[in-house]
C-alpha cells in the first residue's frame, strides 16, 4: 500500500494561498490520489481527486507531476473556516485494493 | 440525497453490553465502509462491503460484527467491548467502480462511543 507523509501542521492568514504538498513514493499505476477535509467531531469531507496533472474545483486545486510520487492541494484565499485537518489518500479506481488509508493529516489553522 | 445517517450520534454501553451502530443512505453506492477514529488520530479501516459482501476486514477483533443487510444499510454490531474502544465510529459510503470503490467517500457525521 502506498504510504503518505505529510506536514503535521501549517499556519496561514486570511485571504492567503495555502498549498500542502503530500508525499506518496510508492503510489501504484492504477491509484488515485484523494483529499479530505475534517472538522472536529465531524466525518471526513471529499474536496478533490485527482490521477495526473492538474485538476481544479470549485474549492481547490490539485497539482500531480508526472512521477505521480507527490501531490500537492492548493486552496485559494483561505478563511478561518478553512481551519481543519486536511488529509491525503491514495488507492481506489480497481487497484489492488480499494483499501484506502488515511495518512496522518495537516492541521491548518487559519489566523484572522 | 448525499446523505449518509448514523445513529445513534453518541452511545454509551459497558463492557458486558450488547449493542448496535447503524448507517443508512440512500445514494446508490454500492461500497460501504467502517472506520474508528480516536482523538487527534486519522480515521483507521475497519471493514469494507462491496455489493453487500464483506472484502476487507482489517483484523478487526471479533467483538466487532458488521453486518450488510442490503445496499442501503450497514450495520456494525458491539459486544463485550474494551475501554479502549472508546472512539468515534465513522460510516462510509461510495461508488464502485470496476468492482472496487472509488476514492470519493461520503461520510456520516459518526457515532460517539463510549465504553465504560
Amino acid at each position: 500500500l502506498a504510504k503518505t507523509t505529510q506536514p503535521i501542521s501549517m499556519d496561514s492568514y486570511e485571504g492567503q494561498e495555502v498549498n500542502i504538498t503530500c508525499s506518496h513514493n510508492n503510489i501504484a499505476t492504477n491509484d488515485y490520489i484523494t483529499w479530505y477535509q475534517q472538522f472536529p467531531s465531524q466525518g471526513p469531507r471529499f474536496i478533490i481527486q485527482g490521477y495526473k496533472t492538474k485538476v481544479t474545483n470549485e474549492v481547490a486545486s490539485l497539482f500531480i507531476p508526472a512521477d505521480r510520487k507527490s501531490s500537492t492541494l492548493s486552496l485559494p484565499r483561505v478563511s478561518l473556516s478553512d481551519t481543519a485537518v486536511y488529509y491525503c489518500l491514495v488507492g481506489g479506481y480497481g487497484g489492488a485494493t480499494n483499501k484506502l488509508i488515511f495518512g496522518t493529516g495537516t492541521l491548518l489553522a487559519v489566523q484572522p | 440525497d448525499t446523505e449518509v445517517t448514523q445513529t445513534p450520534k453518541h452511545l454509551v454501553m459497558g463492557m458486558t453490553n450488547k449493542k448496535s451502530l447503524k448507517c443508512e443512505q440512500h445514494m446508490g453506492h454500492r461500497a460501504m465502509y467502517w472506520y474508528k477514529q480516536k482523538a487527534k488520530k486519522p480515521p483507521e479501516l475497519m471493514f469494507v462491503y462491496s455489493y453487500e459482501k464483506l472484502s476487507i476486514n482489517e483484523s478487526v477483533p471479533s467483538r466487532f460484527s458488521p453486518e450488510c443487510p442490503n445496499s442501503s444499510l450497514l450495520n456494525l454490531h458491539l459486544h463485550a467491548l474494551q475501554p479502549e474502544d472508546s472512539a468515534l465510529y465513522l460510516c462510509a459510503s461510495s461508488q464502485v467502480d470496476m468492482g472496487f470503490g472509488t476514492g470519493e467517500l461520503f461520510f456520516g457525521e459518526g457515532s460517539r462511543l463510549t465504553v465504560l
